[in-house]
């Protein structure tokens, strides 16, 4: 059974420019969550999306936004970047269901750098 | 308030001997799962284990163990006979909100463990 895939593994972009992260979840898996992880907030959660609809969101600002596909993809958007937003950024698939024994399972991440 | 705590930021062990990384907890919720998660240098984050709130007995996996204690909400990862591939950093995981239908899995800090040859 595949793994979780996360597109691209390293990303250099500029203050002010956009990018877009995708992942692959595992199959059958119908719950995508993303994480921001630096050296000095650890694991934040950034949202999860749930057949294609939000269904928590952390703390962050609008510049960060997400969508899911009806193939349980999902896509990170990061607008008008700042160096801040230098980080690995995971993504974490699970079967989402109404039962706690779901473990999250994790992409290799995306290491975002802001030159 | 912290609803995951990790108070060790990081530990060392001799190869071969035991270690317990602490964590405790705080919610509201009866139905809850709580996950330990292997973090290498290499970045991946792997899930070790896995303990149901219900779950009476307390759950293990290979030479990971979880000491669930309930009443004191804690959940403390047990590594038994530590190899030098368990150098690692170790993150606690709580997923609540099924009572709310929120389902959120909520993240400790993490403890940085080192094993010495």
């Amino acid at each position: 059974k595949a793994g979780v895939t996360q597109t691209p593994r390293y990303l250099i972009k500029t203050r002010g420019q956009q990018v877009t992260l995708s992942c692959s979840p595992i199959s059958g898996h119908r719950s995508v969550s993303w994480y921001q992880q630096t050296p000095g907030q650890g694991l934040q959660f950034l949202f999860e999306y749930f057949s294609e609809t939000q269904r928590n969101k952390g703390n962050f600002p609008g510049r960060f936004s997400g969508r899911q596909f009806s193939n349980s993809r999902s896509e990170m958007n990061v607008s008008t970047l700042e160096l801040g937003d230098s980080a690995l950024y995971l993504c974490a698939s699970s079967l989402g269901g109404r039962f706690g024994n779901q473990p999250q399972h994790f992409g290799d991440g995306t290491r975002l750098s802001i030159l | 308030a912290q609803k995951i705590t990790q108070t060790q930021p990081g530990m060392f062990v001799q190869e071969k001997e035991a270690v317990t990384l602490d964590c405790t907890y705080d919610t509201s919720d009866q139905s809850y799962g709580l996950f330990w998660y292997k973090q290498p240098s290499s970045g991946e984050m792997i899930f070790l284990i896995y303990q149901g709130s219900y779950d009476e007995q307390n759950a293990t996996e290979g030479h990971y163990s979880l000491n669930f204690q309930k009443a004191r909400k804690s959940a403390n990862l047990v590594i038994s006979a530590s190899q030098l591939g368990d150098s690692a950093m170790y993150f606690c995981a709580m997923r609540e909100g099924r009572d709310s239908g929120t389902y959120k899995y909520i993240f400790g800090t993490g403890t940085r463990l080192k094993v010495l040859a």
